[in-house]
């Protein structure tokens, strides 16, 4: 079967660093996507990974190693607004968006 | 850019009646549109996708009848929930994907909260 796993809550202090893991097992690969909701929002999109390596964007940055089934959405200088739930989705063979449970961001001051 | 409009953002209606949200793609074509549910503290759990001009493909356990799907336009994509009920009652979300390719992200509407007394 498919199966995405990132953990369920993590808790950070403003203005620090923190990684959200996802690893995955799907039929195939053909990106990972990583997006933001917030409580009671519609998901955002934050970023999108198809070749191994870190792709940055401001604040934010994406890894992904496809060897692996692993990758990690890396977010610096965090601030409270950041509180949010974080979900990885995978796009299988089928071009299917295969997704996780999310990681729930709690920040503290 | 990528911008989705879905209407209502909230609707509450009682039990029998038929509710229609509508989902929009502002700047971009949408060959393909994603209807999905989300319950509190869970996941986004697809419902169907709806290309534009074809009949909806609806996930397992989906009852057609109940949703329906019509995706007349590139930038329009419509779900009727028909005769709601209590358990029907849930935060709806749409999203579209641009017409580049399947590797497209999809961007969501704000999604709708639907409350059936």
């Amino acid at each position: 079967g498919q199966n995405i796993d990132q953990p369920t809550e993590m808790t950070a202090t403003e203005g620090a660093i923190v990684q959200i893991n996802c690893t995955y097992q799907t039929s195939g690969f053909n990106g990972l996507f990583w997006y933001q909701q917030h409580a009671g929002e519609a998901p955002t999109f934050l970023s999108y990974n198809v070749l191994d390596g870190l792709e940055e964007k401001g604040r934010f940055s994406s890894f992904l190693s496809r060897s692996k089934g692993y990758s990690y959405l890396l977010l610096k200088e965090l601030q409270m607004k950041d509180s949010a739930s974080y979900l990885c989705a995978v796009l299988d063979s089928n071009y299917q968006l295969i997704w996780g449970a999310g990681t729930k961001l709690i920040i503290k001051p | 850019g990528a911008v989705v409009s879905q209407h209502p953002s909230r609707v509450i209606c009682k039990s029998g009646t038929s509710v229609k949200i509508e989902c929009r793609s502002l700047d971009f074509q949408a060959t393909t549109m994603f209807w999905y549910r989300q319950f509190p503290k869970q996941s986004l759990m697809l419902m169907a996708t709806s290309n534009e001009g074809s009949k909806a493909t609806y996930e397992q356990g989906v009852e057609k009848d109940k949703f329906l799907i019509n995706h007349a336009s590139l930038t329009l994509s419509t779900l009727t929930v028909t005769s709601a009920h209590p358990e029907d009652s849930s935060f709806y979300i749409c999203s579209a994907r641009e017409a580049a390719g399947e590797n497209q992200p999809q961007h969501f509407g704000d999604g709708t909260r639907l409350s059936i007394l």
